[in-house]
């Protein structure tokens, strides 16, 4: 899982509530992506951020929000506004050669 | 939206054997990447062919790439039960300065001892 820790490993929320997951990086990476995944499927970009206080929508943005204030965070916040939340969150850095390298993983289960 | 397309979804053989999977794609890429994912856990990254080649190795892995045919296949070689893995290939665009990948479905490798 290379230099990214993600935390925590699961997460478990009742509807309604928001909930902000972490993602760390000590790689030097500039770029950082955040996706989900589905049972069974591939994974789908929510945002990602080329620098420091700079992110950029994905393909399914609505009901997440993220920020990044330092180069090595990019927390990502699951928003009561998501409307099927539970599912699988995995946090990427991309190195210099065009590599992703993916944290564990968090698995949220929204009740 | 999922730009790749793999195949088959899922492909259970014996050890030793030859694994081969497939990804179709639609639109031009930068380049593509192949990526493997033990069950629960993150994507481990395999391998990455650029759109000006063809072929790429490492280890028992070998790539090729077709961009005329828009498809890209990962073949592993003399299989190992720890082999067993979801596989994904990602095709990869930059767009604005930023590299964007987009992740096909994946298959379920499974070796049998």
């Amino acid at each position: 899982d290379g230099g990214i820790t993600q935390s925590p490993k699961y997460l478990f929320r009742k509807e309604g509530q928001n909930v902000t997951l972490s993602c760390e990086q000590n790689l030097n990476h500039d770029a950082m992506y955040w996706y989900r995944q589905d049972p069974g499927q591939g994974l789908r970009l929510i945002y990602y951020s080329q620098i420091v206080n700079d992110f950029q929508k994905g393909d399914i943005a609505e009901g997440y929000s993220v920020s990044r204030e330092k180069k090595e965070s990019f927390p990502l916040t699951v928003t009561s506004a998501q409307k099927n939340p539970t599912a699988f969150y995995l946090c990427a850095s991309l190195s210099r050669g065009d590599e992703q390298y993916f944290g564990p993983g968090t698995r949220l289960t929204v009740t | 939206s999922q730009q790749g397309e793999e195949d088959p979804q899922a492909l259970s053989i014996q050890e030793g054997e030859n694994a081969t999977m497939n990804c179709s794609y639609k639109t031009s890429i930068n380049n593509l990447q192949w990526y493997r994912q033990n069950s629960g856990r993150g994507l481990v990254h395999l391998i990455l062919i650029r759109s000006n080649e063809r072929e790429k190795h490492s280890g028992r892995l070998r790539v090729t790439l077709d961009t005329s045919k828009k498809s890209s296949s990962l073949l592993i070689t003399a299989s190992r039960a720890a082999d067993t893995a979801s596989y994904f290939c990602a095709t990869v665009r930059v767009v604005q300065g930023a590299q964007k990948l987009v992740f096909g479905q994946g298959t379920r490798l499974t070796i049998n001892p």
